[in-house]
């Protein structure tokens, strides 16, 4: 099953507006992870957040953990044509001794110039 | 330094065929993990390799291996493709395992087509 869920499944925006999306997860975490993915490609690191931490900047990208409530946030300020593509989640799971990354569905963002 | 690469980038096979996918990690990464992509599932952890070992292991059947090299380079097999094995192949690398706050790094995947 997914750990992450991506909220919403789709988002459709005009270029210079902010993109929101949500993401929760079931268990305790290690860290949370954020990830683009253009059209069938390889998926590209945005960010890390690690469970120990509240809020993270980088670039026009800002991420917010909130781990009471096992979710997280990515928004997206003064979006361009060229951030359209599709936004995963992905928590590496705490407990045992092994862990694993797991991804949430993504949002497809499409940002409209 | 080059990024992840993955061979081959596409691949069309026929039911009950056997298929081999290759992926180099960036030079000096020691982890490599395979995920299956589908638009029904989603991404799917496949499994971990770490120093050669396997490290974790995802939900797949036992027609889906793997192993890492000396050089951390990774193969996945699947033996005894079904239709259901169609999907985009991703392998990714990290300087260390999972768990220790690394980013992984993904290759462009391989887009495999079962006939």
């Amino acid at each position: 099953s997914q750990q992450g869920e991506e909220d919403p499944q789709a988002l459709s925006i005009q270029e210079g507006e902010n993109a929101t999306m949500n993401c929760s997860y079931k268990t305790s975490i290690n860290n949370l992870q954020w990830y683009r993915q253009n059209s069938g490609r390889g998926l590209v690191h945005l960010i890390l957040i690690r469970s120990n931490e509240r809020e993270k900047h980088s670039g026009r990208l800002r991420v917010t953990l909130d781990t009471s409530k096992k979710s997280s946030s990515l928004l997206i300020t003064a979006s361009r044509a060229a951030d359209t593509a599709s936004y995963f989640c992905a928590t590496d799971e705490r407990g045992g001794s092994n862990y694993k990354l797991t991804f949430g569905k993504g949002t497809l963002l499409t940002v409209n110039p | 330094k080059a990024g992840v690469t993955q061979t081959p980038r596409y691949l069309i096979k026929t039911r009950g065929q056997q298929v081999t996918l290759s992926c180099s990690p960036i030079s000096g990464h020691r982890s490599v993990s395979w995920y299956q992509q589908t638009p029904g599932q989603g991404l799917q952890f496949l499994f971990e390799y770490f120093s050669e070992t396997q490290r974790n292991k995802g939900n797949f059947p036992g027609r889906f291996s793997g192993r890492q090299f000396s050089n951390s380079r990774s193969e996945m097999n699947v033996s005894t493709l079904e239709l259901g094995d169609s999907a985009l192949y991703l392998c990714a690398s990290s300087l260390g395992a999972s768990g220790t706050y690394n980013e992984q790094f993904f290759g462009p995947g391989t887009r495999l087509t079962v006939l």
